[in-house]
């Protein structure tokens, strides 16, 4: 059983078009995070709540933004899509309580192509 | 430059070789050192955990800190085509309340039988 996922898997989209990319867990975690991952420059954080009410940018969160709708579910949408935000995203959470509090465990990645 | 630097590869090693694989960083308040493994088409998974300097084993794989010179590594022994995987070190400071992680670019490593 998948404990994050994600959906979808994989996404084509124009130039200008909204999309959003989901995320659920159920983890019951509290701490989620969205990054993104290009060839060559690995896995650059966009977002990442702590709770509902807690959302906070990444180094990378020009042309996103995030819905944190309930603690298992943290949505990313392009508002505008661009071609350069092609790439592969992941979805993570982690549980700073417990005893893998270190630890970040990873949704199986939504692959985004901006034509 | 980029806090954590590491070698994106890719490395191609026969069967049974062993394998190093390191990363250099510049914060010297980490503290938490991991490795993480990414198979092609998955997200990654925590493979090695350490905490502060010295080393760590489990199985074929040993993890290495060295704080001194900012410098870690992963060794695997007995390399095994299952090993094909890109590899990712990642660290955080012990002052971080946020949980964040800074990533390595990922070494792409082929274990060819």
């Amino acid at each position: 059983d998948a404990d994050v996922t994600q959906t979808p898997r994989n996404r084509i989209t124009k130039t200008g078009k909204r999309i959003m990319l989901e995320c659920s867990q159920t983890k019951g975690h509290d701490r989620m995070y969205w990054y993104r991952q290009d060839p060559g420059l690995g896995l650059r954080l966009i977002y990442y709540s702590f709770d509902v009410k807690d959302i906070n940018k990444g180094e990378i969160s020009d042309g996103y933004s995030v819905s944190r709708q309930a603690q298992a579910k943290f949505s990313l949408s392009l508002e505008s899509a661009i071609p350069n935000q092609t790439a592969l995203y992941f979805c993570a959470t982690s549980d700073p309580s417990g005893t893998s509090r270190n630890e970040q465990f990873f949704g199986p990645g939504t692959r985004l192509t901006v034509l | 430059q980029k806090e954590v630097e590491q070698d994106p590869g890719p490395l191609s090693v026969p069967e049974g070789a062993i394998v190093s694989l390191n990363c250099t960083y510049s914060n010297s308040a980490f503290q938490y050192f991991m490795w993480y493994r990414q198979y092609s088409r998955k997200g990654p998974e925590l493979l090695m955990y350490t905490y502060s300097s010295g080393n760590k084993e489990d199985g074929r794989f040993t993890a290495q800190v060295d704080k001194s010179s900012k410098y870690i590594s992963l060794f695997i022994r007995d390399s095994q085509p299952s090993d094909s995987a890109t590899y990712l070190c990642a660290m955080k400071d012990r002052g971080s309340t946020l949980g964040r992680l800074y990533f390595g670019r990922g070494t792409q490593l082929t274990v060819w039988p």
